[in-house]
């Protein structure tokens, strides 16, 4: 029930496409989903995060789409850049409980081609 | 604003030995966690610690110990070191303040085990 399912394991994407990530989870107390991008070498960098009630969030050119019946939360970056090749995680947590602990998904290994 | 510093940032190191890594949060963050990033595993929560008091563990076996120093300053270790721990060991600093506040990775330190 803690799990984060994350597909596809890895995206090839072609410069200016949109890359879509998907994520599933089960426990229903999580009550925050970021986003983390990390490229090789670094620690993961938050791209965006949304809370359950809300269903879209939009930063740039990064978007949450959020499913709370489903259960289910996505990322897509649209016009990808060669820049966006990076490995990108989901995560939750039960942040009401006054915690970072985060569960994350397996990860996706994205590569957008010039 | 300096982020999050781990040292040593590599590490290399013979079965059965012990080690000690170490992270500086961000000015003002009271919430130290910490992850274990594996190819294989993916990012796993160890611990978590709030003004020098652990509030959460994950699921790693008793030879993984942490502590919060007065200052913030964290410190993992790992004792009788086994050829599974290699890892990338990712430490996140956060003040907690709020339900909204983010959580900031450092680089990690590479630890190896030969």
């Amino acid at each position: 029930q803690q799990q984060v399912k994350q597909s596809p394991q890895s995206l090839i994407v072609q410069k200016g496409g949109i890359s879509i990530i998907n994520c599933a989870y089960e426990n229903t107390a999580f009550d925050y989903f970021p986003w983390y991008q990390q490229f090789p070498g670094k620690g993961p960098a938050l791209l965006i995060a949304i809370r359950p009630d809300v269903s879209e969030k939009k930063e740039g050119r990064f978007t949450i789409s959020f499913n709370k019946s489903a259960k289910q939360f996505s990322l897509h970056i649209m016009d990808s850049q060669p820049g966006d090749s990076a490995t990108y995680f989901c995560a939750a947590s039960i942040r009401a409980s006054g915690t970072y602990k985060y569960i994350f998904g397996t990860g996706t290994r994205l590569k957008v081609l010039a | 604003k300096a982020g999050v510093t781990q040292t040593p940032r590599y590490l290399i190191k013979t079965r059965g030995q012990q080690v000690t890594l170490s992270c500086s949060p961000i000015s003002g963050h009271r919430s130290v966690s910490w992850y274990q990033q594996t190819p294989g595993q993916g990012l796993q929560f160890l611990f978590e610690y709030f003004s020098e008091t652990q509030r959460n563990k994950g699921n790693f076996p008793g030879r993984f110990s942490g502590r919060q120093f007065s200052n913030s300053r964290s410190e993992m270790n790992v004792s009788t070191l086994e050829l599974g721990d290699s890892a990338l060991y990712l430490c996140a600093s956060g003040r907690l303040d709020s339900i909204n506040t983010e959580a900031f990775f450092g680089q990690g330190t590479r630890l190896t085990v030969v």
